[in-house]
């Protein structure tokens, strides 16, 4: 079973507003969380990785006024898209690494696809 | 600077063994290998990955290059349900950044 749970997995918005998405590690604690961001027919972009209790830290070119990240507990975080705009539409699928050492994997979740009218 | 190269498309028959090659030249020392599928509309699954031995489970093989250059992962009985963009990456529990993958359409 899914070990990271996104929601919501669709949502279309009116352009100015904003969209919270949300990234839960099921059965793990994750003090980091990685969101990407995904256009179609292209490969996933890191956005920014989500560090618990602490400051996101964004990639170079992604506004974090425009992309609000609160990881606020070990199993949760959240993507905001302040004001979005049509060029905002876009796959957005959160990440969280479970375990350590060798055996460590990044888990996904199920994407959020986001259409800004 | 790609930290991986892959083929764009490959295409495999069905019950088949399907071979993805991955070229990660640049790897360092600590990352491993990983691999990921994205089926259409979909989060990454995780497929395995490797150090530097071959490595082995119930959804695919790796073969890992001596030098540690190269992999290539093998889907021993390629299904349709296998059709999906395939991602290969360094990583070492930091970050995970992907290239372009290589997208495996297999046919009837």
């Amino acid at each position: 079973g899914a070990v990271v749970s996104q929601h919501p997995s669709r949502v279309i918005c009116k352009s100015g507003t904003s969209v919270k998405i949300e990234c839960r590690s099921l059965d793990f604690q994750a003090t980091t969380m990685f969101w990407y961001r995904q256009f179609p027919k292209q490969s996933l972009m890191l956005m920014a990785t989500s560090n618990e209790g602490s400051k996101a830290t964004y990639e170079q070119g992604v506004e974090k006024d425009k992309f609000l990240i609160n990881h606020a507990s070990l199993t949760l975080s959240t993507l905001t898209v302040t004001s979005a705009h049509p060029e905002d539409s876009s796959f957005y699928i959160c990440s969280a690494p479970k375990s350590g050492g060798r055996d460590e994997k990044l888990f996904f979740g199920s994407g959020t696809q986001l259409s800004v009218l | 600077d790609a930290k991986t190269t892959q083929p764009p498309s490959m295409d495999c028959a069905e019950g088949r063994a399907a071979n993805l090659p991955c070229n990660h030249s640049t790897i360092s020392g600590n990352e491993y290998v990983y691999w990921y599928r994205q089926i259409h509309s979909q989060g990454p699954q995780y497929i395995i990955h490797g150090l530097k031995n071959n490595e082995t489970n119930e959804m695919a093989s790796l073969i890992i290059t001596e030098d540690r250059k190269s992999s290539t992962l093998i889907l021993p009985h390629a299904t349709l349900r296998d059709t999906a963009v395939y991602y290969c990456t360094p990583y070492a529990g930091n970050m995970l950044t992907f290239g372009g993958g290589t997208r495996l359409m297999v046919k009837p």
